[in-house]
């Protein structure tokens, strides 16, 4: 079975903070993606990464997927209140197998 | 809004009772997911569609749980003789190609 485990578990920081979550696994993805969820919704996609060492932007949030493809991590600048959520990190292992592996996520807070 | 729509929003029922939760995808996608989500976990995988077709079935997914998706274009999930254990809330998503899920919001079961 493959794990993705997402490190810290809980995170609550004030407004202006930057921050950066962890996901890491002892097995290889052929992708990995990051969703945001809020409270009673579901989970929002944030990005695919694909290729071992790739950074990706989107605005003040940078992805990157280790060069092993085993692990990610999301670093957010300068977090605004409207990033609160939980953070999940989800993999694919390729090959036949069609299911998406999700880590229990990190549940960021940003106070104003 | 052409986006994952699922029915119920919300569903309270005494353990024992049937429930069928219903997934309209986004039309042209041609791949189902459900997932089941409980409080400070990620999503985990139940089935998958690709088409009409029923690919892949987690051993999450007991006897009394049932997923169809009869012309491959809504999809419902049924939980007969409910045990409270079932509480949670049942995610679809629906895929174009690549690993890319579009989720709904979700339909939240309580089992009393």
């Amino acid at each position: 079975t493959q794990l993705l485990e997402q490190s810290p578990q809980f995170l609550s920081i004030q407004e202006g903070e930057n921050l950066t979550v962890y996901c890491n696994s002892s097995s290889v993805f052929s992708s990995l993606q990051w969703y945001r969820q809020e409270p009673g919704e579901g989970p929002v996609l944030l990005v695919t990464v694909v290729t071992g060492g790739e950074v990706k932007k989107l605005k003040r949030l940078t992805f990157q997927f280790g060069d092993a493809r085993k692990d990610s991590s999301l670093h957010i600048t300068a977090a605004q209140p409207g990033d609160t959520g939980l953070y999940l990190c989800a993999g694919h292992s390729g090959g036949s197998n069609y299911k998406l592996t999700f880590g229990k996520g990190t549940l960021l807070t940003v106070n104003p | 809004d052409t986006g994952v729509s699922q029915d119920p929003r919300h569903k309270i029922t005494k353990r024992g009772q049937n429930v069928t939760f219903r997934c309209d995808p986004i039309s042209e996608h041609n791949r189902l997911y459900w997932y089941r989500q409980t409080l400070g976990q990620g999503p985990e995988f139940l089935t998958y569609f690709q088409n009409e077709a029923q690919l892949e079935k987690s051993r999450l997914l007991s006897d009394r749980f049932s997923a169809e998706r009869p012309k491959g274009s809504f999809s419902t999930l049924e939980i007969q003789r409910t045990e409270q254990g079932d509480s949670a809330m049942y995610l679809c998503a629906s895929s174009l190609q690549g690993w890319e899920l579009f989720f709904g919001e979700g339909s939240r079961l309580t089992v009393l």
